[in-house]
């Protein structure tokens, strides 16, 4: 079975730093683009970036550029999202997701269960 | 720009059909989508991809109540003989080479 399995919920304090992950399973991890998924409370979806385990390769959506970064640990099929220093607008949930193609350019079929980010004084 | 267009909510009765729109951008209207459903308290669920050319392919498990159907750069969610756990945010969701996009979220209320 093909899975992204996130890492637990967190609560940090602003300026904190902050490294959350997703595990792929069941697939080849280096051969498909793994993304990650901004849920603001009560608000929708918004895409942050995508990266290709096999080379590392890594965009970003320009409302996150210099935000976030979006890494890969292929010998261990995990992706990462980090924060070097949160704010409370951070305060989110976030998701992995896997798109069903082995190009960027295709439908997400597999989402990750979400890791629920709190960051508050 | 590549954008998606949904209307924030819908309302239809237990049991009834409602269509569900996505608007792709001008210059875009033949790309794909796909349809995800996030019920309350839930992460996003997979349901189908919607091709230009109007057909669509679900995902495992996702009933046959469910379909999705195009006009021009109009993107449907049909979902037939409603029930009350169709009750949920339902997110349009194309691509492009190298980015994602997602609609606004359509909410989908079962009266």
């Amino acid at each position: 079975e093909v899975q992204l399995v996130q890492s637990g919920a967190e609560v940090k304090k602003p300026g904190e730093s902050l490294k959350i992950s997703c595990k792929g399973s069941g697939y080849s991890f280096t051969s498909y683009w793994i993304g990650w998924v901004r849920q603001m409370p009560g608000k929708g979806l918004e895409w942050m970036g995508i990266i290709y385990p096999g080379d590392s390769d890594t965009r970003y959506s320009p409302s996150f550029q210099g935000q976030v970064t979006i890494s890969a640990d292929k010998s261990i099929s995990t992706a990462y999202l980090q924060w070097s220093s949160l704010k409370a607008s951070d305060t989110a949930m976030y998701y992995c997701a896997r798109p069903a193609g082995q190009g960027s350019s295709s439908a997400i079929n597999i989402w990750g269960q979400g890791t629920m980010v709190t960051v508050s004084s | 720009q590549l954008v998606l267009t949904q209307s924030p909510s819908a309302s239809a009765s237990l049991g009834a059909s409602v269509k569900l729109t996505c608007t792709l951008s001008s210059g875009h209207s033949s790309y794909a989508i796909a349809w995800h459903q996030q019920q309350p308290e839930k992460g996003p669920r997979y349901l189908m991809k919607v091709n230009s050319d109007g057909s669509h392919s679900k995902g495992d498990g996702i009933p046959d109540r469910f379909s999705g159907s195009i006009s021009g750069a109009e993107r449907y969610l049909t979902i037939s003989s409603l029930q009350s756990e169709d009750e949920a945010d339902y997110y349009c969701q194309t691509w492009g080479t190298g980015i994602w996009v997602f609609g606004g979220g359509t909410k989908l209320t079962v009266l």
